[in-house]
Parts: structure tokens; sequence; C-alpha cells
């Protein structure tokens, strides 16, 4: 069973367009989800991360929309540049129970930008 | 700024040996993980480890899988016999409580002939 659902696969944005990435989640429990940053060979890094008593959040040219009744959250980026050009993940988890802190990736969107 | 080390960065080993990967998570975290990254595919949660012992494990780690913090720094995975299917990137993450930031080292890239 896929916890976390993430959309598109790919996306070809061009240098200062807007990149969306959508994830949607079936586990009610999760209640924090963050947004990882993968370049090639090396480990995710955190880009940002919701939990859900807000509806977004903004870190410069990044923002997540929540929408906690949709069970649906987004990744924004504004002003999109080539240096953005990675793999970005979704993902959940939960802060409680016996899943304790484990992180549900969704399958990645491998973004491109164009100069 | 702090950050969750791991080495070797790259393992080539046979089918059927023993494999070792290290990680030195992040000094005042106090909460371990391992996960493995398919070339191509998303990451997937192996074992988390908190107070010395194993807090949850997913399918994927069987009793070829171990897991050890030998001393106040190192946190290591261990592999008994390792398959083909094994060949992956193996990541180390720590974070300071349970639901918190994890922190994710480089990676081990594991290749098994």
């Amino acid at each position: 069973q896929q916890q976390v659902k993430q959309s598109p696969q790919s996306l070809i944005v061009q240098k200062g367009g807007i990149s969306i990435i959508n994830c949607a989640y079936e586990n009610t429990a999760f209640d924090y989800f963050p947004w990882y940053q993968q370049f090639p060979g090396k480990g995710p890094a955190l880009l940002i991360a919701i939990r859900p008593d807000v509806s977004e959040k903004k870190e410069g040219r990044f923002t997540i929309s929540f929408n906690k009744s949709a069970k649906q959250f987004s990744l924004h980026i504004m002003d999109s540049q080539p240096g953005d050009s990675a793999t970005y993940f979704c993902a959940a988890s939960t802060g409680r129970g016996s899943t304790l802190g484990r992180l549900y990736f969704g399958r990645g969107t491998q973004l491109t930008v164009w100069p | 700024e702090p950050e969750v080390t791991q080495t070797p960065s790259h393992q080539v080993t046979q089918m059927g040996q023993e494999v070792i990967l290290r990680c030195v998570p992040i000094s005042n975290h106090l909460y371990f993980y391992w996960y493995r990254q398919i070339l191509g595919q998303k990451v997937e949660f192996l074992v988390s480890f908190y107070n010395n012992e194993i807090s949850e494990k997913s399918e994927i780690f069987d009793d070829q899988f171990s897991v050890e913090r030998p001393d106040g720094s190192n946190f290591t995975l261990k592999i008994r016999s390792t398959k083909l299917e094994d060949s992956a990137m193996y990541f180390c993450a720590s974070s300071a409580s349970g639901g918190a930031t994890q922190y994710f080292g480089p990676g081990t890239r594991l290749l098994v002939l």
C-alpha cells in the first residue's frame, strides 16, 4: 500500500516559471510533512516542512500548501532556477504510536529547469 | 553545521558476503534510522533505533539485517549474507526526537556482484 502518492513523476519548467509538485496521503495520523531535495549521488536534504495546523508555509521561493480535509499537500517553487533541477520527494510521518518518526516517501519528481 | 556522516561512500561485495555500513549521527540526536534507495526509485524505510533498541522495522529488514550502536557515536547496519537485490544506496538519518526533522547522510552505495 502506497502511503504517500506523488505526482508528476517528471516536470520540465522554464527558468523563472513556477514548479508545482503534488502529494496525497491516506493516514490521518500523519502530522509532519517534509519535502526533501536530492541531487544525483547525494542524500536527501530537507527543503521545507509543514505540520497540519497551518495551511501554508513559505520559505524564500519555496511554499508548501496543505489541505487537511483533502489530505493533500503541494510544493510550489517560484521563479524556478536551473540550480533547482533535482529530484524532489514529499514525505509524511507521525510523531506518535508504533511508527514514531518513520518517514513514508513519495516516489519522487524529477524537476528540470531549462535556462 | 552538524551533519550525518557515512562510511564507506562506495562498497562492492560478492553475493553471500557480510557488509557493515557505518554512520556517525549528529551528536545530540537520539533517534537513528536507516533507509535505502534502489537506483531510480523512492527512498524506503528499513529501521528506526532509539534507546539502544529497534523501535520499528520494515518488511525489508529481515533476519539478514541488524543494527548496532557500538559506542556513543557510531551507528551501524550489518547485512550478514548479501544478495544481488541488496544493491542500493543506503542512507543513515538522525533526529533529535521521534517526530522531528530527520537529517540524512550522503549515503553508501552498495553493489553486490
